[in-house]
């Protein structure tokens, strides 16, 4: 049981560069997300889904796509990198849909930087 | 909307000192999660604790507990003993119950952190 697997686990771009970051859990979680962490900002919440063939936007969305074809896998896409982007990005999954209870496991992140 | 506040930026204890870590939330939904992560200068996110809105007592996980005053809208971090390990940054962060409307609720959304060093 690996959890939650993130890869690359770091990245360089060149701005206008585009990347797909990969994520997969092995814990048949309905529910997948992906945060952004910017120093003295927390993590930042860029899309999720709540099942295999639905997705929604967070709060940062622009500049990235998703999508969830399967449970185990939601890879996060940016179609043209900009220096804005340099950021941490993390991976987390929850059980069932999203209820309040539901604890949040995240992978180990992936360290993007472009230039 | 949901949100969350660390007021803290950062902060500092004493080893085998108590420490106390603000959070205040707000969230007009009466059915919420509220968690605390804590993040190591290694980077992953570690789950600590977690307090639902209808619990009618405060959490504990070992040397953790949540002080949790509902009126008030706050969820406090208390770490009793601190240890050295215990240094790193921790996040509270908030969860409303997800809506029939799949567009609502059921997001994790973080406040900014609170740095904590535990000194020798």
């Amino acid at each position: 049981n690996a959890g939650v697997t993130q890869t690359p686990k770091f990245q360089v771009l060149k701005t206008g560069q585009s990347m797909t970051l990969q994520c997969a859990q092995d814990m048949n979680h309905e529910y997948m997300s992906w945060y952004r962490q910017d120093p003295g900002m927390g993590l930042r919440l860029i899309h999720y889904s709540v099942g295999a063939g639905i997705t929604d936007q967070g709060e940062v969305p622009n500049g990235y796509n998703v999508s969830r074809s399967t449970t185990e896998d939601f890879p996060l896409r940016l179609l043209s990198a900009a220096p804005s982007q340099t950021s941490v990005y993390f991976c987390a999954s929850s059980p069932n849909i999203g209820l309040s209870q539901d604890t949040q496991y995240f992978g180990p992140g992936t360290r993007l930087t472009v230039l | 909307a949901q949100k969350i506040t660390q007021t803290q930026p950062g902060m500092f204890v004493q080893e085998k000192e108590a420490v106390t870590l603000d959070c205040t939330y707000d969230t007009s939904d009466p059915s919420y999660g509220l968690f605390w992560y804590k993040q190591p200068s290694s980077g992953e996110m570690i789950f600590l604790i977690y307090q639902g809105s209808y619990d009618q007592q405060n959490a504990t996980e070992g040397r953790y507990s949540l002080n949790f005053q509902k009126a008030r809208k706050s969820a406090n971090l208390v770490i009793s003993a601190s240890q050295l390990g215990d240094s790193a940054m921790y996040f509270c962060a908030m969860r409303e119950t997800v809506k029939a409307i799949y567009n609502q609720g059921g997001k994790l959304i973080f406040g900014q952190g609170t740095e904590l060093s535990v000194k020798p």
